[in-house]
């Protein structure tokens, strides 16, 4: 079964507000990813924090973890059309003495102009 | 460089017939992976490789094989496609925390 799971499966913002989409996940992690797609494309790396971080910046996006709650957030500023898409987030954790990464079933972000 | 390289990028199968797609990288990562993607879903681990000559199975690895003879490919075998394989499938390969996907895939079987 799928480690991450989105919160919200959908949304639907205008152009200029801020996105924030929720994972919850199982078990221990080394690190926490999030990912982009956009509609029958590949994956877009986004951001990586990391066990022992509680929250991370690059650029309009904003990420926070935490563990205690085996729950991450991905916040998404001053919203743009062009930001729609799919977001996934995938743990990255050591099982069986091999990492590997598992995904979420991703938020669908639709950002009306 | 091209990082993690997919080939094809698009097919379509009977069901019966068999294929193989390859997964190449060149940035000398040891880990290696094929997932699938489905409609609506994210991505579900097939098989992965933790270095050359050794592989193991993922999360839905039923009906596929996998092979790592070398440390740059890895390749994905499909000996009886089915519809239900019907599917887009990503290459990724890393070092520890650090994952580069493959443009995928797009692979149909009727």
């Amino acid at each position: 079964s799928q480690q991450g799971e989105e919160d919200p499966q959908a949304l639907s913002i205008q152009e200029g507000e801020n996105a924030t989409m929720n994972c919850s996940y199982k078990t221990s992690i080394n690190n926490l990813q999030w990912y982009r797609q956009n509609s029958g494309r590949g994956l877009v790396h986004l951001i990586l924090i990391r066990s022992n971080e509680r929250e991370k910046h690059s650029g309009r996006l904003r990420v926070t973890l935490d563990t205690s709650k085996k729950s991450s957030s991905l916040l998404i500023t001053a919203s743009r059309a062009a930001d729609t898409a799919s977001y996934f987030c995938a743990t990255d954790a050591t099982q069986g003495g091999s990492e590997k990464l598992v995904f979420g079933k991703g938020t669908k972000l639709t950002v009306n102009p | 460089n091209a990082g993690v390289t997919q080939t094809p990028k698009f097919r379509v199968l009977k069901t019966g017939q068999s294929m193989t797609l390859l997964c190449a990288q060149d940035m000398n990562h040891e880990y290696m992976y094929w997932y699938r993607q489905d409609p609506g879903m994210g991505l579900r681990l097939i098989h992965y490789s933790v270095g050359e000559g050794t592989t193991a199975k993922g999360e839905v690895p039923d009906g596929y094989n996998v092979s790592r003879l070398k440390k740059q490919n890895f390749l994905l075998g499909l000996e009886s496609a089915a519809p239900s394989q019907t599917s887009v499938y990503f290459c990724a390969s890393s070092y520890p925390g650090s994952y580069t996907f493959g443009s995928g895939t797009r692979l149909t079987v009727v």
